[in-house]
């Protein structure tokens, strides 16, 4: 089955710095790519998303990047600021066996320091 | 244009119980998925519906089951409980397509039960 290693597990930044996520994923089925952003005891959040035939978007300060050919895909945010602040989750997904479970990868807890 | 629920909020139960989640999918949705959340980890698939059927399940024993109901409401029942399974329990809510691409999921805010 679909791995997504995620990394770093934990990143401190200063605001107004950029942040980098970065994620791999085992599965080459897999085709769709998306971002959440979970506050301290609430939901995951959808921030982006990509699907496998591009290779990026952007949404005002947040982007992401696809490399099928290395499977790996990142997670951008510039002008970081203290709200950005969370846990933040990639996971990948293919549409295998009449469904299409998110495999998750282990999160990474981003801190935006004054 | 109510997002995704889920009842209760919050539940306490012992060793052996038995648990009944339930969640209710946002507007023009038709699938459920169920997550297991365990505390400083990524949400783990439990299992999917679609059509009130299980499209496809994750490494969950048989303890773990799901309904779906015609209004595509979905509950998802946990058998003798096991400390173990303290968790934060998510349901997701998408739109079946046919591109076979991945559908976009949204999350209900989660029950999350402790087992003592």
């Amino acid at each position: 089955g679909e791995n997504v290693e995620q990394h770093p597990s934990t990143l401190s930044v200063q605001e107004g710095d950029s942040a980098v996520i970065k994620c791999t994923y085992s599965d080459s089925a897999s085709n769709y790519f998306p971002w959440y952003k979970q506050e301290l005891g609430k939901r995951p959040q959808l921030i982006i998303d990509i699907r496998s035939n591009v290779g990026e978007k952007k949404d005002q300060r947040i982007a992401v990047t696809l490399n099928k050919t290395a499977k790996h895909f990142s997670l951008h945010i510039t002008e970081t600021q203290p709200e950005d602040s969370a846990v933040y989750f990639c996971a990948a997904s293919s549409v295998t066996g009449g469904g299409n479970k998110l495999t998750f990868g282990t999160g990474t807890q981003l801190k935006v320091e004054l | 244009d109510a997002g995704v629920t889920q009842s209760p909020t919050h539940l306490i139960k012992t060793r052996g119980q038995q648990v009944t989640l339930r969640c209710s999918p946002k507007s023009g949705h038709d699938t459920v998925s169920w997550y297991q959340q365990a505390l400083g980890q990524g949400p783990q698939f439990i299992f999917q519906y679609y059509e009130e059927e299980e499209r496809q399940r994750g490494n969950f024993p048989d303890r773990f089951s799901g309904h779906q109901f015609p209004n595509y409401s979905s509950e998802l029942n946990v058998n003798a409980l096991l400390l173990g399974d303290s968790a934060l329990y998510l349901c997701a809510s998408s739109r079946r397509t046919s591109g076979g691409q991945g559908e976009t999921q949204y999350f209900g805010p989660g029950t999350r039960l402790l087992v003592l």
